[in-house]
């Protein structure tokens, strides 16, 4: 298995430039979480999608950030204009939704985004 | 607002003794709680988690203590190793929120030989 695929592993840009983050999900998963990890505030949900639909978008900090999820395999996270604060480690992680009380999710590599 | 916190950032601990990290939350609404591990330019891989219904997990080595009076969690290693020198990050879930996990800032543990 070949876990969360996440592409690019670094990326740099200058400011005002667009970035688009990739994550493939673990075959068969069906939600999808996409991630955000500072020093100062650790672990942040963006947003995450379940069958390809976004269900809870409440974690996107502002109109530049966007995300889609065209099919099952594969979503983007798109910064357009991109700022120095956006500077950091962009996790995508997928699960298999069950009725169970929890499913567990498996991480990505992430992304290091660095906006100069 | 940190809805789980994580108030020590990093832990220093001899191997072979016990390693203790502590979590605390604000949301009464959480029912489930995971830890979380990560090593450096890896991500985060899931440790060991415990429902609200209960006060203890325990997996080998982790032991995961819940105190729902104090809004407070715990993750034990013992004995601790080289190896679990890692970022560690408590998590929380509410059923009410669906699949959406809250984690901490993290704790970063060094465990020395």
């Amino acid at each position: 298995d070949a876990g969360v695929i996440q592409s690019p592993r670094h990326e740099v840009t200058e400011m005002g430039q667009e970035v688009t983050l990739r994550c493939k999900p673990i075959s068969g998963h069906n939600s999808l979480f996409w991630y955000r990890q500072t020093m100062m505030r650790g672990l942040e949900l963006l947003i995450y999608f379940n069958n390809n639909v976004p269900i809870d978008d409440s974690g996107m900090p502002e109109d530049r950030f966007s995300a889609k999820m065209p099919n099952a395999s594969f979503s983007t996270l798109k910064i357009q204009p991109s700022e120095p604060r956006d500077s950091a480690v962009y996790f995508c992680a997928s699960s298999h939704r069950t009725t169970s009380s929890y499913n567990e999710q498996f991480f990505g590599p992430g992304t290091r985004l660095t906006v100069l | 607002d940190q809805q789980v916190k994580q108030n020590s950032p990093s832990l220093s601990v001899q191997e072979g003794r016990i390693s203790i990290l502590n979590c605390d939350y604000t949301n009464s609404m959480f029912d489930y709680f995971l830890w979380y591990k990560k090593y450096p330019a890896e991500g985060p891989t899931f440790l060991i988690s415990i429902s609200s219904i209960k006060d203890k997990n325990e997996d080998g080595r982790f032991t995961v203590f819940l105190n729902k009076s104090a809004k407070h969690l715990s993750l034990h290693i013992v004995p601790s190793q080289p190896g679990d020198s890692a970022v560690y990050f408590c998590a929380a879930s509410a059923r009410s929120s669906g699949d959406k996990l809250t984690f901490g800032t993290g704790t970063r543990l060094a465990v020395r030989p």
